[in-house]
């Protein structure tokens, strides 16, 4: 069954570095997303992206954040300056269907700021 | 705003029970719903979805019900294995287009041998 892939599985960085988490989406899909998820909590949305753009993003995707689709199967989220703050786990969904269908997750990219 | 916390309400049941986990979602203009299985260092898994024009959809061994009166949620796991320890979320977005999931605080489904 195809699978949403994310790395690395973990990514330890120090505070004010940048940071890029990959993830390759399954094939034919076409709408990405990146949420995250702090220790313990529940699943928050950062944005949505489809046909080479943003299409929504929420407050913690704030101007150290941005997302790319530098070739027809990567999707990558870039932190610029990283805070102690976005530790957690970052997730990529993606989804192949204008009519509503699951989104597919992948096993996430553990985050360590240090 | 919304609360969050450290400690998930957690349902402890016995193999072969069937479990009930509820959720109570916050959008009355949702209309899709899905409930996701999350196991320790992994990410969301499907497990099954619910349009808002159904009130009940089956799968293998689980069932969702759906009550849009008080924007309510349940997922019903028949015979419960020790396999299906994990955290449960539901998540619901809007049916036109493509739309951000927003979930639930999650539940912990512990499944004692």
């Amino acid at each position: 069954e195809p699978e949403v892939t994310q790395t690395p599985s973990h990514q330890v960085t120090q505070m004010g570095q940048e940071v890029i988490l990959r993830c390759v989406p399954i094939s034919n899909h076409l709408y990405f997303y990146w949420y995250r998820q702090i220790l313990g909590q529940k699943v928050e949305f950062l944005v949505s992206f489809y046909n080479n753009e943003i299409s929504e993003k929420s407050e913690i995707f704030d101007d150290q954040f941005s997302v790319e689709r530098p070739d027809g199967s990567n999707f990558t989220l870039k932190i610029r300056s990283t805070k102690l703050e976005d530790s957690a786990m970052y997730f990529c969904a993606s989804e192949d269907s204008f009519i509503s269908q699951p989104q597919h997750f992948g096993d996430g990219t553990r985050l360590s700021i240090l | 705003g919304e609360s969050v916390g450290l400690h998930l309400p957690t349902l402890s049941v016995q193999e072969g029970d069937n479990s009930i986990i509820n959720c109570a979602y916050s959008n009355s203009a949702s209309d899709y719903f899905i409930w996701y299985k999350q196991e320790s260092g992994k990410g969301p898994q499907f497990i099954i979805d619910i349009r808002s024009n159904m009130d009940k959809r089956q799968g293998q061994r689980v069932t969702v019900l759906l009550n849009k009166t008080v924007k309510h949620l349940s997922l019903q796991i028949a015979a419960t294995q020790p396999g299906d320890s994990a955290v449960y979320f539901c998540a619901e977005k809007g049916n036109t287009g493509f739309q951000k999931l927003v979930f639930g605080t999650g539940t912990r489904l512990l499944v004692s041998p």
